[in-house]
């Protein structure tokens, strides 16, 4: 079963608007973290921002904010004020802390491609 | 401070040949990742290295290794290739195996021929 489902293959956002990609994931851990990463078409992930299980307050980090709803096992972006740099694919990703073993592997969604029109 | 460099960038093989990936973590980074992506599969994880020691393995076949060096910097290697191992080889390091924020590299870009 897929631990972490993104349901829209692509998007359309105008510059300077606001976009949501959404983000379900499917854990029984208590204990777990959320990701969400771009990759521009060079091929580079890079990080844009992390959520706690345990964290009581939705992670802001600049443009970039996670609406986080636990009970419904979602950890949607949003992207405010759309730039065209902000063309890319983007991944949600979920790491479950304290599996058997002791693994800190994320796992990755099928991603996203936001493209934004100026 | 440099970030985490792969070479080589792009990589065409033919069917049967092996291969060698390189992967220089950020300068102070212990934990080393591989994943593969394709338009198939997404990205799947492959290896995790951390001081020196493989501690965690994806399912993948024993064609696919990899090790650590003692200055962080890992290799993979792919043997007897094939058509199906043509993908995007990302690599990611962090200071600790808990660390929040993987840094990932631009990847390497194989294809099999």
């Amino acid at each position: 079963a897929q631990k972490i489902t993104q349901t829209q293959p692509g998007m359309f956002v105008q510059e300077k608007e606001a976009v949501t990609l959404d983000c379900t994931y499917d854990t029984s851990d208590p204990s777990y973290g959320l990701f969400w990463y771009k990759q521009p078409s060079s091929g580079e992930m890079i990080f844009l921002i992390y959520q706690g299980s345990y964290d009581q307050q939705n992670a802001t980090e600049g443009r970039y904010s996670l609406n986080f709803q636990k009970a419904r096992k979602s950890a949607n972006l949003v992207i405010s004020a759309s730039q065209l740099g902000d063309s890319a694919m983007y991944f949600c990703a979920m790491r479950e802390v304290s599996p058997p073993g002791g693994s800190y592997i994320p796992t990755f969604g099928r991603g996203t491609s936001l493209i934004v029109h100026p | 401070k440099a970030g985490v460099t792969q070479t080589p960038r792009y990589l065409i093989k033919t069917r049967g040949q092996q291969v060698t990936l390189s992967c220089s973590p950020i300068s102070g980074h212990r934990s080393v990742s591989w994943y593969q992506q394709t338009p198939g599969q997404g990205l799947q994880f492959l290896f995790e290295y951390f001081s020196e020691t493989q501690r965690n393995k994806g399912n993948f076949p024993g064609r696919f290794s990899g090790r650590q060096f003692s200055n962080s910097r890992s290799e993979m290697n792919v043997s007897t290739l094939e058509l199906g191992d043509s993908a995007l080889y990302l690599c990611a390091s962090s200071f600790d195996r808990e660390d929040e924020k993987l840094f990932f590299g631009s990847g390497t870009q194989l294809s099999v021929l």
